[in-house]
């Protein structure tokens, strides 16, 4: 079946621009994860949703990023007044979830996003 | 929090033999440890992942232990091919009592020669 995907592959923005990536989740997925990888810092967790829970921002660096997820399945991470520390790949993970210990996350490719 | 070391960074090998990347990680209440391959431009690919309740796990040439009284597992690769190279990277999770977060080591570039 499908995948995790990812939109757009690529992103290139000025400094001081907002941006929005979106996540597509594996269908009927009720977890969903973002993550970021940067050469300085590895893979870091960012915001995690499950159902129609409050969602874990506990990893989010700064109150410039946000996140949501409509109708339980896409979801949009918006990085406002982006600074060139932004430049990353932006990594969107989904898990089975519900009950049963699902542990296995699944990734997409990724959206690598460059500010110039 | 969970902290998780990797080593080496990089591992070069030539095609047919075993490759062993090991991990260690801080937090005793973690409980799953998967293991992704990255490959260049694409995300990571989980390739096996191991639970705290057994000691090892193998799918055909990959294999993964761990040892939970030294907080620390590994990965081993038999029979290495060309297309075996890649970043591999290992993680950590308390499961549901974080959220199934996944905290990782910094990768190892594995380098298969032909």
């Amino acid at each position: 079946g499908a995948g995790v995907s990812q939109s757009p592959s690529n992103k290139v923005t000025e400094k001081g621009k907002d941006v929005e990536l979106r996540c597509d989740p594996i269908s009927g997925h009720t977890a969903l994860y973002w993550y970021r990888q940067s050469l300085g810092q590895g893979l870091e967790f960012l915001i995690y949703f499950q159902g129609n829970s409050a969602p874990d921002k506990s990893g989010l660096p700064s109150d410039r990023f946000s996140a949501e997820r409509t109708g339980g399945s896409v979801s949009t991470l918006t990085i406002q007044r982006t600074q060139q520390e932004d430049s990353a790949v932006y990594l969107c993970a989904s898990r089975a979830g519900s009950t049963g210990g699902n542990y296995e996350q699944y990734f997409g490719p990724g959206t690598r996003l460059t500010v110039t | 929090g969970e902290n998780v070391e990797q080593h080496p960074s990089t591992l070069s090998v030539q095609e047919g033999d075993s490759a062993v990347i090991k991990c260690t990680y801080s937090d005793s209440a973690s409980n799953y440890f998967p293991w992704y391959k990255q490959e260049l431009g694409k995300g990571p690919q989980l390739i096996i992942d191991i639970r705290s309740n057994v000691g090892e796990k193998k799918d055909q040439r990959i294999a993964v232990t761990l040892n939970k009284t030294a907080k620390h597992f590994s990965l081993h690769i038999t029979e290495t091919q060309p297309e075996d190279s890649a970043v591999y990277f290992c993680a950590a999770s308390r499961g549901g009592g974080s959220n199934y977060k996944l905290t990782f080591g910094k990768g190892t570039l594995l380098t298969v020669n032909p």
